[in-house]
């Protein structure tokens, strides 16, 4: 069965400092891999998402970027966290094809101080 | 992207059906309604999906409009359980893309 792992869970970092999240998938190949930001009391954004290794789609410009090394690890970085980066993040993962279902790692919430 | 339209919030008396209604409008012939659900502090979790005939699993319900406009998510027999925060989604028949709205949050009562 496929599993997704992601860590931290929960993370303080100081402004100014770097940030690296990863996200890896157990038990599929190839599959699609995204990145979600859930700020305090609001919905979900998509921030990044994935088909193939070295494949990233950036949805909204901002202080982060992300990486896929590996077929099955997507990682989520920045060079200088901000206030507003603060957040719940969120890793999935899908099988290509919009008849396929999305599966959601616990997340990592991030405060940054 | 189609988008999604739903209400804030609903309550639901325990044990009763909950109903729970998302309009979309632009929805494309290709493009599937997808649900999820979100408990506070956790990832999403699906629930279900489909694109034109009504669909049933053994957690809810999906009945789509025959001009495929709108949906409802019915949650047979409502328990505490299942107060959360459901999305409505219409995949992106391109990309593959969930994009989230902000959801109903269900409020399931004794």
């Amino acid at each position: 069965s496929q599993t997704i792992h992601q860590w931290p869970a929960t993370l303080v970092q100081p402004v100014g400092s770097p940030l690296s999240l990863e996200c890896t998938v157990e038990g599929t190949s190839n599959p699609n891999l995204y990145w979600y930001r859930q700020a305090a009391g609001r919905g979900l954004q998509l921030l990044f998402y994935s088909v193939g290794i070295g494949q990233i789609s950036s949805e909204v410009p901002q202080n982060l970027s992300a990486s896929r090394p590996q077929d099955r690890q997507f990682i989520l970085s920045s060079k200088k966290l901000l206030l507003s980066d603060s957040g719940f993040y969120l890793c999935a993962w899908s099988l290509t094809g919009v008849n396929t279902e999305a599966f959601f790692g616990q997340g990592t919430r991030l405060t940054v101080v | 992207d189609a988008k999604t339209t739903q209400p804030t919030s609903m309550d639901c008396a325990e044990g009763r059906a909950a109903n729970l209604p998302c309009n979309h409008s632009t929805i494309s012939g290709n493009e599937y309604v997808y649900w999820y659900r979100q408990i506070h502090s956790q990832g999403p979790q699906y629930i279900i999906h489909g694109l034109k005939n009504n669909e049933t699993n053994e957690m809810a319900s999906l009945i789509i409009t025959e001009d495929r406009k709108s949906s409802t998510l019915i949650l047979p027999h409502a328990t505490l359980r299942d107060t959360a925060v459901y999305y409505c989604i219409v995949r992106s028949s391109n990309t593959g893309k969930l994009i989230f709205g902000q959801g109903t949050t269900l409020q399931v009562k004794p």
